[in-house]
């Protein structure tokens, strides 16, 4: 099984700020990365597929980048209903598997 | 509307059994493989099954395989999963989503075990 790492686990960072989100794969998933936000009593809202292409309803300050085992979730200029837990996942092999999740929490 | 909406869970002895549905509709169902997921409470998220267009091929992680089988009415647009043998560790809440991009998930179910 393919083991998601995400780093850090959670990330403070004030409004208006950076925030970088980082997963790594334990062996090559060739671009086959989703990105899911989720907040509180909700379920995983799609973010970002197939490591870049951003989903209907983010705005351009979201952006997925990387290929093979390295994989980035970028927010720029944070607003405050982007504080969430965010979850990547590989589809490239079964069992799909996630990572532990990055909670961004406002510092 | 475009959605998913899953119904079943409940409050269950170990050893006991559920079955879970997940209603689709607003999209051509019998078109996108299904998949289950599940949350225990404060927790990630876990594969639990997929399940092709016409639920001929079907996987499952290694901690369900043998308890718990998928199938679909493709004629009535609903998935199901149906869950024996089970487990403490099998309190989650239960999502089940579309299959391509991963773009539809349901608001979930939610399965207590506990005696």
């Amino acid at each position: 099984e393919i083991v998601m790492t995400q780093s850090p686990g959670t990330l403070s960072v004030s409004p208006g700020e950076r925030a970088t989100l980082s997963c790594r794969a334990s062996q090559s998933v060739s671009g086959k990365v989703v990105w899911y936000q989720q907040k509180p009593g909700q379920a995983p809202r799609l973010l970002i597929f197939g490591a870049s292409t951003r989903a209907t309803g983010f705005p351009a300050r979201f952006s997925g980048s990387g290929s093979g085992t390295e994989f980035t979730l970028t927010i720029t200029s944070l607003q405050s209903e982007d504080f969430a837990l965010y979850y990547c996942q590989q589809y490239d092999n079964w069992p799909y598997s996630f990572g532990q999740g990055t909670k961004l929490e406002i510092k | 509307d475009v959605q998913l909406v899953e119904s079943g869970g409940g409050l269950v002895q170990p050893g006991g059994s559920l079955r879970l549905s997940c209603a689709a509709s607003g999209f051509t169902f019998n078109t996108y493989w299904m998949h289950w997921v599940r949350q225990a409470p404060g927790k990630g998220l876990g594969w639990v099954s997929r399940s092709d267009t016409d639920g001929t091929s079907i996987s499952y992680a290694d901690s369900v395989r043998g308890r718990f089988t998928v199938s679909r009415d493709n004629a009535k647009s609903t998935m199901y999963l149906q869950m024996n043998s089970l487990r403490a560790e099998d309190t989650a809440m239960y999502y089940c989503v579309r299959g391509g991009s991963f773009d539809l998930w349901g608001q979930g179910t939610l399965v207590t075990v506990s005696s």
